[in-house]
């Protein structure tokens, strides 16, 4: 079946430094992409959604960019922060009823 | 506070005893889900309500039963616990006035099943 992937499990990065967190999915058909953050011990957190009629879109200090020709999305974290460490999951719909498929997840360690 | 909580938030229980996680949102919020989380699988989707009295079933429904008999709750039950649905749990809620896709979870439940 079609599944969303991540293409590294875990991803360091120094403080102040800009974090990219990339994704592969491979459903061609899905109109929107989403990112959610998890902190340890707590649930999901949504960050930024795309369309994917969109190439680009930002939110606060972070950036959401669809390939749509190479099926990738990466999630961009400007000036990362201790508090942006947690697990990066992106996600797909399924088309109706808010249906998603999620990835594996990213884990995104800060060093000081 | 807006919130979504679960209850309990840890439970280790055996094979076959029933048992019944619950769910609450004081949002409002129609759409409710329940999501299982496995390492290296990310969430799953068990089971998912639109509206009071409507539930539909997600990816992994097998094993669970689920009922909507009022906006704010949305309780999962495990008639006959097997140790495969040992697990980490999720409720979560939507708001249609947010992002299409943005929804609200829970703390988690943790379930071991022995």
């Amino acid at each position: 079946g079609e599944s969303v992937g991540l293409h590294l499990p875990t991803l360091s990065v120094q403080e102040g430094d800009n974090s990219i967190i990339n994704c592969a999915y491979s459903n061609s058909a899905s109109d929107y992409f989403i990112w959610y953050k998890q902190e340890s011990g707590k649930g999901p957190q949504f960050i930024i959604d795309i369309r994917s009629n969109m190439d680009k879109r930002q939110g606060q200090r972070v950036t959401v960019l669809l390939n749509k020709t190479v099926k990738h999305l990466s999630l961009q974290i400007a000036a990362t922060q201790p508090g942006d460490s947690a697990v990066y999951f992106c996600a797909e719909n399924m088309g109706s009823n808010y249906q998603l498929i999620w990835g594996a997840g990213t884990k995104l360690i800060i060093k000081p | 506070e807006a919130q979504v909580t679960q209850n309990p938030r840890y439970l280790i229980t055996v094979t076959g005893k029933k048992l019944t996680v619950t769910c609450s949102q004081n949002m409002n919020h129609e759409y409710m889900s329940w999501y299982r989380q496995d390492p290296g699988l990310g969430l799953r989707q068990i089971y998912y309500s639109m509206n009071v009295e409507v539930t539909d079933k997600g990816d992994v429904p097998e094993g669970y039963k689920v009922s909507r008999k009022e906006k704010r709750n949305f309780p999962l039950i495990l008639e006959s616990p097997s140790p495969n649905q040992t697990s980490l749990y999720f409720c979560a809620s939507r708001d249609p006035a947010g992002g299409l896709y943005e929804q609200y979870f829970g703390p988690g439940t943790r379930l071991t099943v022995t």
